[in-house]
């Protein structure tokens, strides 16, 4: 069974970085195929990707975030840190992180999601 | 980055009605299309990826089709337990991207 779960601060100030724990349990981010995506949602509004983090260390990140995010994993403590830098209020939103699926079809998905973890970006 | 744009941003429906939801593309993206379902403070559900195929676990009441720009999401018998809202979503390059939802509310 595949559980993820997020972790990390609830209130951040602006131009802080904000640093998430993605905790999983149920797969290996060391097996062939397999990622970690992330994804926020302002209250409200419409789901945000984020960015992956792929088996082999690849990384793609949303061209409109990829001088402020970094993702990384630690294959052995089956975790994977988002951190995002110079926070500001327009970043308060719920993140989640998601497991990235290849279908028998060849196409991916996330086919399973954390709760999630609502942080705010206030003074 | 491809554009996904859905219609309507939201709907009024009853139990039992057909629902239909449409997404589309900014560009050709095949099959590379997934349906999530949300409910409030929860996490989105996948339910329909590749465009028509059903996630394991999901009613059959839910169908999906289409391909290169346009999808349809359909709910043949609206049940209390569906309204919510949708999210369309293209993996067909990166940076995925979602569509801007639509919520299905009680008429």
């Amino acid at each position: 069974q595949i559980t993820l779960k997020e972790s990390g601060p609830t209130l951040v100030k602006p131009t802080q970085t904000l640093t998430l724990t993605c905790t999983f349990s149920g797969f290996s981010l060391s097996t062939s195929g397999v990622g970690v995506g992330w994804i926020r949602q302002p209250p409200g509004k419409a789901l945000e990707w984020l960015g992956l983090i792929y088996w082999d260390d690849d990384k793609r990140y949303s061209p409109s975030l990829k001088n402020r995010i970094t993702i990384t994993k630690d294959t052995s403590k089956n975790q994977v840190v988002l951190t995002m830098t110079n926070m500001d209020p327009v970043d308060t939103a719920t993140y989640y992180c998601a497991h990235r699926h290849v279908t028998r079809t060849g196409v991916a998905t996330f086919d399973y999601w954390g709760q999630g973890t609502l942080v705010t970006v206030s003074s | 980055d491809i554009q996904m744009t859905q219609s309507p941003s939201s709907l009024s429906a009853s139990v039992g009605d057909r629902v239909t939801v449409t997404c589309r593309a900014s560009q050709s993206i095949g099959t590379y299309l997934n349906w999530y379902q949300q409910k409030p403070g929860k996490a989105p559900k996948l339910l329909i990826y590749a465009a028509s195929s059903l996630e394991s676990g999901v009613p059959s009441r839910f169908s999906g089709s289409g391909s290169g720009p346009d999808f349809t999401l359909t709910i043949s018998s609206l049940q209390p337990e569906d309204f919510a809202t949708y999210y369309c979503q293209q993996s067909y390059n990166t940076p995925w991207t979602f569509g801007q939802g639509t919520k299905v509310e009680v008429k």
